[in-house]
């Protein structure tokens, strides 16, 4: 089945620098992609995700990049903020529409 | 629109006890499903369901109970609480397809002593 891994486990940036959470998935028919950020005490929260058919999304200062054939797909977040500390989850939808979950990135800004 | 509703956000347990984690959701999502999330750890999968009368075991099913009677409705059951099932419950639910967003409700605190 499906398995999802994500790197670091730990991220410090300081502030207004970019920070970059990178996944890697090994079911080559998974096909949609999500990232969630939870922040403290919070529930999950989609901030955006990308399908198999598509190499790179953007909005705003958050954008994903997808590369299919090594199976790996990236967070990039630029000019970090304070309100950008959390932790982020990488997902993967295996041919089950399953969710298959990254352990999670804890994202720190330094002020 | 309420989205996914959990009750109770908190709830401690003595061992042995058992209890209901209460699930509903208003969006007409065909799946819904129940994850735990210990501290420093990521979202592991206890059971999921892909529609009303079916529902189907996760990564970590032993000591949990679910049913599926309504479309709207996804209870979690402890048969008998054990201190390992200290953990954050988060119910979830989508619509069933390739490209769906999960939706999450505020999540249950359970503590077992």
């Amino acid at each position: 089945g499906e398995n999802v891994e994500q790197h670091p486990s730990t991220l410090s940036v300081q502030e207004g620098d970019s920070a970059v959470i990178k996944c890697t998935y090994s079911d080559s028919a998974s096909n949609y992609f999500p990232w969630y950020k939870q922040e403290l005490g919070k529930r999950p929260q989609l901030i955006i995700d990308i399908r198999s058919n598509v190499g790179e999304k953007k909005d705003q200062r958050i954008a994903v990049t997808l590369n299919k054939t090594a199976k790996h797909f990236s967070l990039h977040i630029t000019e970090t903020q304070p309100e950008d500390s959390a932790v982020y989850f990488c997902a993967a939808k295996d041919s089950n529409y399953q969710l298959i979950w990254g352990a999670g990135t804890k994202l720190i800004i330094k002020p | 629109n309420a989205g996914v509703t959990q009750t109770p956000k908190f709830q401690v347990l003595k061992t042995g006890q058992s209890m209901t984690l209460q699930c509903a959701q208003d969006m007409n999502h065909e799946y819904m499903s129940w994850y735990r999330q210990d501290p420093g750890m990521g979202l592991r999968l206890i059971h999921y369901s892909v529609g009303a009368g079916i529902t189907d075991q996760g990564e970590v099913p032993n000591g949990y109970n679910v049913s599926r009677s309504t479309t709207e409705d996804f209870p979690l059951r402890l048969l008998s609480a054990a201190p390992s099932q200290t953990s954050v419950y988060f119910c979830a639910s989508s619509y069933r397809g390739d490209y769906t967003e999960a939706f999450f409700g505020q999540g249950t605190r359970l503590t077992v002593v």
